[in-house]
């Protein structure tokens, strides 16, 4: 069975510190997605991850993918108020860009002045 | 000029009810998605389509019929409504091909209640 697992499921952090969300997956996959979901908003593409070793930042995040262990993490750093949201692994299964996502269960993160 | 919109934002009808969503894309992609959110946030594929062909189709209740007229519009008709169909959908699409990159476009969402 296809699995998504993200770790924690719910994360409160104070500002300024750093944190790392883990996503593993059951099954071989050429993508790995993280999406940022603002309450009662859409899903918002953060990064696309496509190779084994492959780092990508963006501001105070950072995202990064293992395809032999099957692990992506999306590392956190000097959290600020607006970083606040649930963000989502997803894989892909399916052939040239049409499969379908299988998503993690989300990750809410809180951020606290 | 919204990538992905979804109408309507809201529906809230009674059970038994059918009602149709609509989704348009002005990405020019030719791959669209139907997810369903449910109240713990999980998010499941319902359905694609790929150059108004359906490409997937999970095991969603027969009461649920998406269509797409051409490539830009996917919508999803919902027969007999039950208590269990409240969720936001989510309607999405990406452009295909080996090499392509690009994630999946999220439209805003259909809040579907029933009472």
């Amino acid at each position: 069975e296809l699995k998504v697992e993200q770790n924690p499921l719910f994360l409160s952090m104070q500002e300024g510190k750093n944190y790392t969300i883990y996503c593993n997956y059951s099954t071989t996959s050429d993508r790995l997605y993280w999406y940022r979901q603002d309450p009662g908003k859409s899903l918002e593409s953060l990064f696309v991850l496509l190779s084994n070793g492959a780092v990508k930042q963006e501001g105070r995040l950072m995202a990064s993918l293992d395809t032999k262990a099957r692990l992506s993490t999306l590392h956190i750093t000097a959290a600020v108020h607006d970083l606040s949201a649930t963000y989502f692994c997803a894989i892909s299964k399916g052939s040239s860009n049409t499969g379908k996502l299988i998503f993690g269960q989300g990750t809410t993160l809180q951020v606290k002045p | 000029d919204t990538a992905v919109s979804q109408t309507p934002k809201y529906l809230v009808t009674q059970m038994g009810n059918d009602k149709s969503i609509k989704c348009e894309q002005n990405l020019g992609h030719d791959t669209m998605y139907w997810y369903k959110q449910d109240s713990k946030k999980f998010l499941k594929i319902m359905f694609s389509y790929n150059n108004k062909e359906l490409i997937i189709n999970e095991t969603v209740p027969n009461r649920f019929s998406p269509k797409s007229p051409d490539k830009a519009h996917l919508n999803l008709h919902i027969n007999s409504l039950e208590l269990g169909d409240s969720a936001v959908y989510f309607c999405a699409s990406s452009q295909s091909g080996f090499y392509s990159n690009q994630p999946q476009h999220f439209g805003d969402g259909t809040r579907l209640s029933i009472l």
